[in-house]
């Protein structure tokens, strides 16, 4: 079952703009990571926010968590075309130590330079 | 560095070949899982491990099957392989609880079935 949808599905912008997913999620969780999938590789982590945090930093990565709205979202400041890649919400429904992400179907970056 | 291998970046097999996919990490995570990944449909879960010999189904587990003998390898089987099968194939592993909560990917394995 899919627990997480990003969106838009795919997303087009110019090098130096900044990009903004979003990704909602059904049922209440423990906490939310953020996923990158550079064109036929695996994927790679980008951050965590938990549920009891409402916004996180990394580099040019920022990531918001709205619990009550079931919703986060990803913004990526000053694109580089490196940047282009799928990007993948996953959410960890609360539970014990032994546990599996839910992930949603992505959406698709590409910065253009 | 922390490191996921997969056996293979390709493979294509015919309609009823037995199909090995292997998986192996070298941080002694206790968790390991497998998804197949495909256009439109994103992640989906086939198979998970907690541990040594321990394995779960997930979400998509029907033509599957998972071997375990060692912490550090996870294999994926389709015991008969069929066009529909054909996929991006992910392997990951995770250290089990505690604030250790990034999971780590392999390259993937794009599988054709013919």
């Amino acid at each position: 079952s899919q627990q997480g949808e990003e969106d838009p599905q795919a997303l087009s912008i110019q090098e130096g703009e900044n990009a903004t997913m979003n990704c909602s999620y059904k049922t209440s969780i423990n906490n939310l990571q953020w996923y990158r999938q550079n064109s036929g590789r695996g994927l790679v982590h980008l951050i965590l926010i938990r549920s009891n945090e409402r916004e996180k930093h990394s580099g040019r990565l920022r990531v918001t968590l709205d619990t009550s709205k079931k919703s986060s979202s990803l913004l990526i400041t000053a694109s580089r075309a490196a940047d282009t890649a799928s990007y993948f919400c996953a959410t960890k429904v609360r539970g014990g130590s032994n546990y599996k992400l839910t992930f949603g179907k992505g959406t698709l970056l590409t910065v253009n330079p | 560095d922390v490191k996921v291998t997969q056996s293979s970046r390709y493979l294509v097999k015919r309609t009823g070949e037995k199909v090995f996919l292997e998986c192996v990490q070298d941080m002694d995570h206790e968790n390991m899982f497998w998804y197949r990944q495909d256009p439109g449909l994103g992640l989906r879960l086939i198979y998970f491990s907690y541990d040594v010999k321990m394995k779960e189904k997930g979400d998509i587990p029907e033509g599957y099957s998972v071997s375990r003998e060692k912490k550090e390898r996870f294999s994926l089987i389709l015991e008969s392989a069929s066009t529909n099968q054909t996929s991006m194939y992910l392997c990951a592993s995770r250290r089990a609880g505690g604030d250790s909560e990034t999971q780590y990917f392999g390259p993937g394995t794009r599988l054709l079935v013919l």
